[in-house]
């Protein structure tokens, strides 16, 4: 069935390291591919997103390809900041009706 | 400047006492969504309103209802709460379309006693 499998964490950066966080999906079709992104205490925020093969999203010095070939969707960011610290979610829409399907989330921690 | 508006932020209830839980939104989207995020863990969806449509998850309870009386509100309501309710209840919207994205309040927090 429909899936996202990303990396465990928790994960601890120094500040100003280069993040990576693996995700990883199974779909029927072709969905597109979401990282969201939540503060202590808060919603879900868009981070970025990409709708097709090899689209990259990007934002906020985030980037993530789509990789169709390897069902992929890996998260980086060449300088982490101590701001960065959350927990990051890998999701699709190749759900029913084109409800998301999430991963486990990934929990950021960048000390200074 | 806020687009999804979850009220309260945090509620406390008594085990078997109703509670209903508010979703406004600004956006004017059509489809409307609940989930429940328990700690360090997915949010799991319940079910989601695409315009007056009710869709209603496999394996949510029946303990969960919800409502939408027009585009912009859509409540949640938890007939007999039990202590395994107890999470945060996260509120989204979207247009619905195969690329749009999904927008998030900032969640209830919701405590059994």
């Amino acid at each position: 069935g429909d899936s996202v499998t990303q990396m465990e964490g928790p994960v601890t950066l120094s500040e100003e390291a280069f993040l990576t966080i693996n995700c990883t999906y199974t779909a029927t079709g072709y969905p597109s591919l979401f990282w969201y992104v939540q503060y202590p205490g808060e919603g879900l925020q868009l981070l970025l997103k990409a709708t097709k093969a090899d689209d990259k999203g990007s934002n906020k010095g985030f980037e993530a390809t789509y990789r169709k070939e390897t069902t992929s969707f890996h998260l980086e960011k060449g300088s982490v900041q101590v701001s960065d610290s959350a927990v990051y979610f890998c999701a699709h829409n190749g759900g029913s009706q084109g409800n998301l399907i999430f991963g486990k989330g990934t929990k950021l921690s960048v000390k200074p | 400047d806020a687009m999804v508006i979850q009220n309260p932020r945090y509620q406390v209830t008594q085990f078997g006492k109703p509670v209903t839980l508010s979703c406004s939104q600004t956006l004017n989207h059509n489809v409307m969504y609940w989930y429940q995020q328990k700690s360090s863990q997915a949010p799991k969806l319940l079910f989601h309103y695409y315009d007056k449509d009710f869709n209603n998850e496999a394996d949510t309870p029946d303990n969960f209802q919800s409502r939408r009386p027009n585009t912009s509100f859509c409540f949640l309501d938890i007939r007999s709460p039990g202590l395994g309710d107890a999470a945060m209840y996260l509120c989204a919207t979207s247009w619905g379309g195969p690329d749009q994205p999904q927008h998030f309040g900032d969640g209830t927090r919701l405590s059994i006693l």
